[in-house]
């Protein structure tokens, strides 16, 4: 029973570096988010995906993409890190709108 | 301009003690839901509530939706240090696919 696995754990990048974020989830859910946590900010959506080949645009989409290729999996990248994109990224699934079960997390720093 | 804000941001409080921590908002939700984040993991679903009015109970947490749907409280009686941890709100508004997270109450319980 993993529910939503999140990889890497941990990495850093340099500035201008390239990277993407998988997030893998084995409960059949059709809705996938990614999220950011930044102190006193609070959790805010990057993108989100309402089915297998679908994605939408969240609070804070630039300087990131997504793709949904496969229901179980949700891929963020970033094209060009940047160290205001240091942050700890969560993926999320859910059935509908109903309770996310969340990803332990990683932790990215661009330095 | 956060949807929904938490009072208080930070509390520490002894081990026994009885607390309630807010969550407010000018908007309507059709559900809010509560999570308790640990550090180093992701949040965890504790409640869904999705009546005005609506009471329920989780062991020693009780949480409570606003009649008119826009805030929510969660009150935690006899608090142990197992407690401790990051308390989120979040809710869904009509029509939207995703949920808006509250920044959060940093609570620490101590034995």
């Amino acid at each position: 029973n993993a529910g939503v696995t999140q990889t890497p754990k941990f990495r850093v990048l340099k500035t201008g570096q390239s990277m993407t974020l998988l997030c893998a989830q084995d409960m059949n859910h059709e809705y996938m988010y990614w999220y950011r946590q930044d102190p006193g900010m609070g959790l805010r959506l990057i993108h989100y995906s309402v089915g297998e080949g679908t994605t939408a645009k969240g609070e804070v989409p630039d300087g990131y993409n997504v793709s949904r290729l496969k229901k179980q999996n949700f891929l963020l990248g970033l094209e060009s890190a940047a160290p205001s994109q240091t942050s700890v990224y969560f993926c999320a699934s859910s059935y509908a709108r109903r309770g996310y079960t969340f990803g332990s997390g990683t932790r990215l720093t661009v330095v | 301009t956060q949807l929904l804000e938490q009072s208080p941001q930070f509390l520490s409080i002894q081990e026994g003690e009885n607390l309630t921590v807010y969550c407010n908002s000018s908007s309507v939700f059709s559900s809010l839901q509560w999570y308790r984040q640990e550090p180093g993991e992701g949040p965890v679903l504790l409640v869904t509530v999705v009546t005005g009015g609506e009471v329920k109970k989780l062991k020693r947490l009780t949480f409570q939706f606003g009649d008119a749907r826009k805030d929510s409280s969660l009150h935690i009686t006899a608090a142990q240090p197992g407690d401790t941890g990051l308390y989120l709100c979040a809710g869904a508004q009509p029509g939207a696919n995703n949920l808006f997270f509250g920044t959060g109450t940093r609570l620490t319980v101590i034995p």
